[in-house]
């Protein structure tokens, strides 16, 4: 068990709908990652937070926003949701925001489009 | 473009035989190799840091090193356990503009047969 935690677990949902996807950091990590896993395209990274603040972005669509709060705990927001977007999501905390270490991983979240 | 290439995709083994998983990449200044375990539905499981070349590191039946353009991840009499796919990543200084981020290869499944 990695200590970070990510809330469902699956989720199916339709075209069109929007969902929201949460996350909660290792105790003491301040820098939260959003991925997305897919069969052909492997682990790609979507965004990163850093005890509160917006860090860095890499692949991540318009359609799709985060936030982390207060607390730590990160939120990722996904839109207008089209069939490509099923996929494995994870989130991944680390204990500081630049020339960190390792990551640690959660169990991630199943999205099914259909 | 920072890149990273994994080989073999696939490897089966025969338990007691060992081998060695591949991670070639090619980045803009390497702040950082990683090699992760995962398990299928799981999230990735952190393994090693590598940061210079002629660094080695070890835990249990595994040993993971590095090179200028490459690292090996060694696996000495392997066990059915160890069956799972192993990525690799990279951290680069100039990905996205920032730091922290990772770049993950697709990874090589394992499977080791008793």
């Amino acid at each position: 068990d990695s200590g970070v935690t990510q809330t469902p677990k699956h989720l199916i949902t339709a075209t069109g709908q929007r969902v929201t996807l949460r996350c909660s950091p290792r105790s003491g990590d301040l820098s939260v990652y959003w991925y997305q896993q897919s069969l052909d395209q492997g682990l790609q990274f979507l965004i990163q937070y850093y005890n509160g603040e917006e860090r860095a972005k890499g692949n991540i669509l318009e359609r799709f926003s985060a936030q982390q709060f207060p607390d730590l705990h990160s939120e990722l927001n996904l839109s207008s949701l089209e069939l490509g977007d099923s996929a494995l999501y994870f989130c991944a905390s680390s204990p500081t925001g630049s020339l960190a270490g390792e990551q640690y991983f959660g169990p991630g979240t199943r999205l099914t489009v259909t | 473009e920072d890149q990273v290439t994994q080989s073999p995709e696939a490897l089966r083994l025969q338990e007691g035989e060992s081998s060695s998983l591949n991670c070639s990449y090619t980045v803009s200044g390497l702040r950082g190799l990683f090699w992760y375990r995962q398990d299928p539905g799981k999230g990735p499981e952190f393994l090693f840091t590598l940061y210079s070349a002629g660094e080695e590191k070890e835990k249990e039946r595994l040993k993971a090193t590095l090179t200028k353009k490459e690292s090996f991840l060694h696996i000495t009499a392997p066990k059915p356990e160890d069956s799972a796919t192993y990525l690799c990543a990279v951290r680069s200084a100039d990905y996205g503009g920032s730091q922290g981020n990772l770049i993950f290869g697709k990874g090589t499944k394992l499977s080791v047969k008793p």
